[in-house]
């Protein structure tokens, strides 16, 4: 079975730009989460979703939104990029809402100049 | 506030000797505790998790001890190879969330040395 896939792998952006990066969860996991990771604060949950709902939010500003499709796919946007948002940033997926086991995707790293 | 602490930025050992990996968290109402093992580069890698009405679970090299009392949780792995090195995190979760939502600690080092 293929595990998660994130796209794309790395990423260069200007502060003050978009940025939209891409989840595939593994096949028949309906529940998908979004961490960040950065050397100063650690990993950190972004928000959840399942059955195209997010179910629960990080402590992180509007910038950061996301979304889940129907065919469980998720993908998370920064808007008006800053220099503090380079980081990598983590896709993870579990069985259903029930499901503490959390399988994580490579990530997309993320520098913004 | 951090709810789950590695005090151990790092750790050292031989290879063929155990490694035991601490993790304290503050959160009272956590009932599910996960460990993950990261490569440069990589996402991290789930390796065993325990339930708080459980005080021990194993799968094979891997064991994991849960003190709720003390708020304490720690990973063995014996006999340590020098494969295993990497970053090992601990995460917790529990039922209080809406959602899946783990809360890491900020990860130890660990170094097989052969």
């Amino acid at each position: 079975k293929a595990g998660v896939t994130q796209t794309p792998r790395y990423l260069i952006k200007t502060r003050g730009q978009q940025v939209t990066l891409s989840c595939s969860p593994i096949s028949g996991h309906r529940s998908v989460s979004w961490y960040q990771q950065t050397p100063g604060q650690g990993l950190q949950f972004l928000f959840e979703y399942f059955s195209e709902t997010q179910r629960n939010k990080g402590n992180f500003p509007g910038r950061f939104s996301g979304r889940q499709f129907s065919n469980s796919r998720s993908e998370m946007n920064v808007s008006t990029l800053e220099l503090g948002d380079s980081a990598l940033y983590l896709c993870a997926s579990s069985m259903d809402a029930s499901s503490y086991e959390q399988y994580f995707g490579p990530g997309t790293r993320l520098t913004v100049t | 506030d951090q709810q789950v602490k590695q005090n151990s930025p790092s750790l050292s050992v031989q290879e063929g000797r155990i490694s035991i990996l601490n993790c304290d968290y503050t959160n009272s109402m956590f009932d599910y505790f996960l460990w993950y093992k990261k490569y440069p580069a990589e996402g991290p890698t789930f390796l065993i998790s325990i339930s708080s009405i459980k005080d021990k679970n194993e799968d094979g090299r891997f064991t994991v001890f849960l003190n709720k009392s003390a708020k304490h949780l720690s990973l063995h792995i014996v006999p340590s190879q020098p494969g295993d090195s990497a970053v090992y995190f601990c995460a917790a979760s529990g039922r209080s969330n809406a959602g899946n939502m783990l809360t890491f600690g900020g990860g130890t080092r660990l170094m097989v040395k052969p």
